[in-house]
């Protein structure tokens, strides 16, 4: 079974300029869910997507959004990028149907840096 | 909320021994589920074993094993026969048993493995 798979893997913007990440989970996954890894911060959960709709939501500001397709690939945007956005987001799946109960399944990540 | 605790940034270790990393957490959930995941310099996160929080057996996964205990907090992982390819940040993770889907991580501890 192929694993978790996210593109770009590498990206470079500018501030103020916006970003889409994409993650296909899976296959069979219907949950996704996405952390941003800095040095500082360490990983932080972002939100969790299931049946194209977000059930859980970590506490970053409204310029981080995401949605879920039918098919389960999700996407994340951040608008309006601050230097503070370069990191390693990683995007992780499930079956999506027991929560914590089962193990997620990450992606190789995509790193993005702002200048 | 919950909080994952890592003391140790950094750890070496000779091949072919064995060392234990140390995990605390903190949480007033009573189902609930552990982690040690492994992300290496490729940055992809690999899980390497879990824990069930109602299960008093310690898991193993081949050469790694878990220190589990409940009342304590305590979730140390043991590495034996350690290989060059152990080298790697290690982090440990905390979700709870319920319909949240987020991952509470350490900061990891950086595995050094010397030839």
């Amino acid at each position: 079974k192929a694993g978790v798979t996210q593109t770009p893997r590498y990206l470079i913007k500018t501030r103020g300029q916006q970003v889409t990440l994409s993650c296909s989970p899976i296959s069979g996954h219907r949950s996704v869910s996405w952390y941003q890894q800095t040095p500082g911060q360490g990983l932080q959960f972002l939100f969790e997507y299931f049946s194209e709709t977000q059930r859980n939501k970590g506490n970053f500001p409204g310029r981080f959004s995401g949605r879920q397709f039918s098919n389960s690939r999700s996407e994340m945007n951040v608008s309006t990028l601050e230097l503070g956005d370069s990191a390693l987001y990683l995007c992780a799946s499930t079956k999506g149907s027991s929560g914590g109960r089962e193990t997620q399944y990450f992606g190789p990540g995509t790193r993005l840096l702002v200048l | 909320a919950q909080t994952v605790t890592q003391s140790q940034p950094e750890m070496s270790v000779q091949e072919a021994e064995t060392v234990t990393l140390s995990c605390t957490y903190d949480t007033s959930e009573s189902d609930y589920y552990l982690f040690w995941y492994k992300q290496p310099p490729s940055r992809q996160m690999i899980l390497v074993i879990r824990q069930e929080a109602y299960k008093q057996q310690n898991a193993t996964e081949n050469r790694f094993s878990v220190n589990f205990q409940k009342a304590a907090k305590s979730f140390s992982l043991k590495i034996s026969d350690s290989q060059l390819g152990d080298a790697a940040m290690y982090f440990c993770a905390f979700i709870d048993g319920g319909s949240n889907y987020k991952l509470t991580f350490g900061k990891g501890t950086l595995l050094t493995v010397n030839p």
